[in-house]
């Protein structure tokens, strides 16, 4: 089984500042999917991005943007301009092209500090 | 938008009791996910479906079943729940291809077994 590791289990980051959270995942596979997910405090997890693993072009999203390096199966993501409403437990997740399993890390704390 | 809805956001159980959790989607998904999520483990999958009455064992199905009825909803069952099944239980969905690969998450029920 594919497994994601984010080694930073808390994180903290002044508001209007920048903060990057890692992600390294191990699969044998050329073909694949990776996402960010978002949980904020009791509430829903929710998309915050995604990669094909097929584009060489980093995904953005608004402030959100990764750093896929393939080789070195590293997938960080870095939040511009931090507001209050980014703390949450963000989640770096793994999917195959060719299964419907996905692989989760076990989460980074994001605390953004006003 | 898609939603995914769980029966119960919190629920309180005894020792020994059979317990049902029920998750809805409303978006056509083929597959569904019960996950556990707990303090520094991530998320963990229980059980996934791809399938109406089809079923495949996660991470940790040991004290659980689950029952896929019909297309769009989802049912995870404790058969006698205990007090180290207490956690966070996650519901997803997602298509099995397509454009779209990513899960769409429920709101999460909070068990606690006494």
């Amino acid at each position: 089984a594919q497994t994601v590791t984010q080694s930073q289990p808390e994180m903290s980051v002044q508001e209007a500042e920048t903060v990057t959270l890692s992600c390294t995942y191990d699969t044998s596979e050329s073909d694949y999917y990776l996402f960010w997910y978002k949980q904020p405090p009791s509430r829903q997890m929710i998309l915050v991005i995604r990669q094909e693993a097929y584009k060489q072009q980093n995904a953005t999203e608004n402030r959100f943007s990764v750093n896929f390096q393939k080789a070195a199966k590293s997938f960080s993501l870095k939040i511009s301009d931090s507001q209050l409403g980014d703390a949450a437990m963000y989640f770096c997740a793994y999917r195959s092209n060719t299964g419907n399993q996905f692989y989760f890390g076990t989460g980074t704390s994001l605390t953004v500090i006003p | 938008d898609v939603k995914v809805t769980q029966s119960s956001r919190y629920l309180v159980k005894r020792t020994g009791e059979k317990v049902f959790l029920e998750c809805v989607q409303d978006m056509d998904h083929e597959n569904m996910f019960w996950y556990r999520q707990d303090p520094g483990l991530g998320l963990r999958l229980i059980y996934f479906s791809y399938d109406v009455k089809m079923k495949e064992k996660g991470d940790i199905p040991e004290g659980y079943s689950v029952s896929r009825e019909k297309k769009e909803r989802f049912s995870l069952i404790l058969e006698s729940a205990s007090t180290n099944q207490t956690s966070m239980y996650l519901c997803a969905s997602s298509f099995i291809s397509g454009s779209s690969y990513e899960q769409y998450f429920g709101p999460g029920t909070r068990l606690t077994v006494t």
